[in-house]
């Protein structure tokens, strides 16, 4: 069926890094956003991709395979307060415009 | 940082009362969301619109749900009769008109919306 699928819970520690991956099933495919929440926040725009391959963007990096629906979100040199949720979004055009399709998020702890 | 202004943030009404939410989209952006976000983190998409018209909405908003974007005043979602299982995050986005490039969506604070 469509959908997206994040795994729930990922943890790592202050100084490494953490991949956070995202799989998805759709039409329509228009490219795949990701976004930060915090706890009673709203989500923050991090990333948008659309096309395969790695984009660097320094603390935040996002990778794309379209034949494969699959990509994940980097994080290096990770510190405490990068411990937050991940969403992963599809976006899925139409004829009346996009929508936004999210996974459930994935909740990163940052260990000491 | 998120100019999209949400309110109230919180809103407590028992069951079978109406539950209104507003949200003022950022400046210039014509297209705007509404989305549930339960408690268990899933997104539910109910509705969006493109300036005053609605370009997509789900089978419940169709039925129990009401949602406008007029002109000159704030977006509104409104639940007619509230549920129980309406408890949740309400989040209103907005975003430029979709020209197939790198579109960011900006999401408000959300209103919290709990039914007793």
């Amino acid at each position: 069926g469509q959908g997206v699928e994040q795994p729930a819970k990922l943890m790592s520690v202050e100084g490494t890094f953490a991949r956070v991956n995202c799989t998805y099933s759709t039409s329509g495919f228009n490219g795949l956003s990701w976004y930060q929440q915090r706890e009673g926040q709203a989500p923050v725009f991090l990333s948008y991709v659309v096309l395969d391959g790695l984009k660097d963007s320094g603390h935040f990096s996002t990778f794309l395979s379209r034949s494969n629906g699959y990509s994940y979100l980097l994080l290096t040199e990770l510190q405490i307060k990068d411990s937050a949720s991940y969403l992963c979004a599809v976006r899925e055009a139409g004829n009346m415009g996009y929508k936004l399709t999210f996974g459930t998020g994935t909740s990163l702890l940052v260990d000491p | 940082n998120s100019k999209v202004i949400q309110t109230p943030r919180y809103l407590v009404k028992g069951q079978g009362q109406k539950a209104k939410m507003r949200c003022i989209p950022e400046k210039g952006h014509p297209v705007v969301f509404w989305y549930q976000q339960n408690k268990n983190n899933e997104f539910k998409f109910l509705i969006n619109f493109q300036n005053q018209e609605v370009l997509q909405q789900i089978d419940m908003t169709e039925k129990r749900f009401s949602a406008e974007c007029p002109s000159n005043s704030p977006c509104s979602l409104e639940i007619q009769s509230s549920e129980a299982g309406d408890s949740a995050l309400y989040l209103c986005a907005s975003s430029l008109r979709d020209r197939g490039g790198n579109t960011e969506v900006f999401f408000g604070k959300g209103t919290r919306l709990t039914v007793v």
